[in-house]
């Protein structure tokens, strides 16, 4: 079936540093939707990508969708302890959303 | 807007009790899903319904967890019997379905079987 790999699983990152986490599929996606979810909380949408090569930008986010609809990644700037978290991306196929492992964001203030 | 709305937030039961996990999906909303999220295994989709139906159960575990929809409104995720490895937190999520919308989730119930 279809699966999406996340990398890294974990990432620690001293303030002000940037972040990146990847997403990657053997299959092309016609889709990818990115999440954040909160120590404790519940998953978030972010954004969706569905075009090959797109590229998105929500303030210091960026989300890329790879030109073969194979890979995506999310990359944040400058990074502040309020982006803390763990950030999943999945892709929708016949209706159903799979998620990615997640990548957990530690911040050091 | 309510949101998806769960109950209970938090649930600890003892091994081989029934446990029963409710979601209220936000209305207009035609499609529902069940994850469950754990450490090992992240978050896998357990089932999803369309218009009440359930389209694919191929995450359900075992035939100790069923799940249903009797209306648009309300869906109920039952474990029967319940072991100590059902322990996670199971999320409810919905969107305006099928297709690429954006799922909705609720704030989930941490289930803990002793």
């Amino acid at each position: 079936g279809q699966q999406v790999m996340q990398i890294p699983q974990y990432q620690h990152v001293q303030e002000g540093e940037d972040f990146t986490t990847y997403c990657n599929s053997s299959t092309t996606l016609s889709n990818i939707q990115w999440y954040k979810q909160r120590p404790g909380g519940h998953p978030v949408f972010l954004i969706q990508l569905v075009k090959s090569g797109e590229v998105k930008k929500q303030k210091r986010l960026t989300f890329q969708f790879g030109e073969a609809k194979k890979n995506s990644s999310l990359h944040i700037t400058a990074t502040q302890t309020t982006d803390v978290g763990t950030y999943f991306c999945g892709s929708s196929n016949t209706g159903k959303l799979i998620f990615g492992q997640g990548t957990t964001l530690q911040v050091k203030p | 807007d309510a949101g998806v709305i769960q109950s209970p937030r938090h649930e600890v039961t003892e091994m081989g009790q029934e446990v029963t996990l409710r979601c209220k999906p936000i209305s207009g909303h035609n499609s529902l899903f069940w994850y469950r999220q754990t450490m090992m295994r992240g978050l896998e989709l357990l089932i999803y319904f369309n218009n009440n139906v359930p389209i694919d159960d191929s995450g359900m575990p075992e035939d100790r967890f069923s799940a249903k929809m009797p209306n648009a409104s309300f869906s109920t995720l039952k474990i029967q019997p319940s072991e100590p490895r059902d322990s996670a937190v199971y999320f409810c999520a919905s969107n305006v379905g099928p297709g690429y919308s954006p799922l909705h989730f609720g704030n989930g119930t941490r289930l803990t079987v002793t």
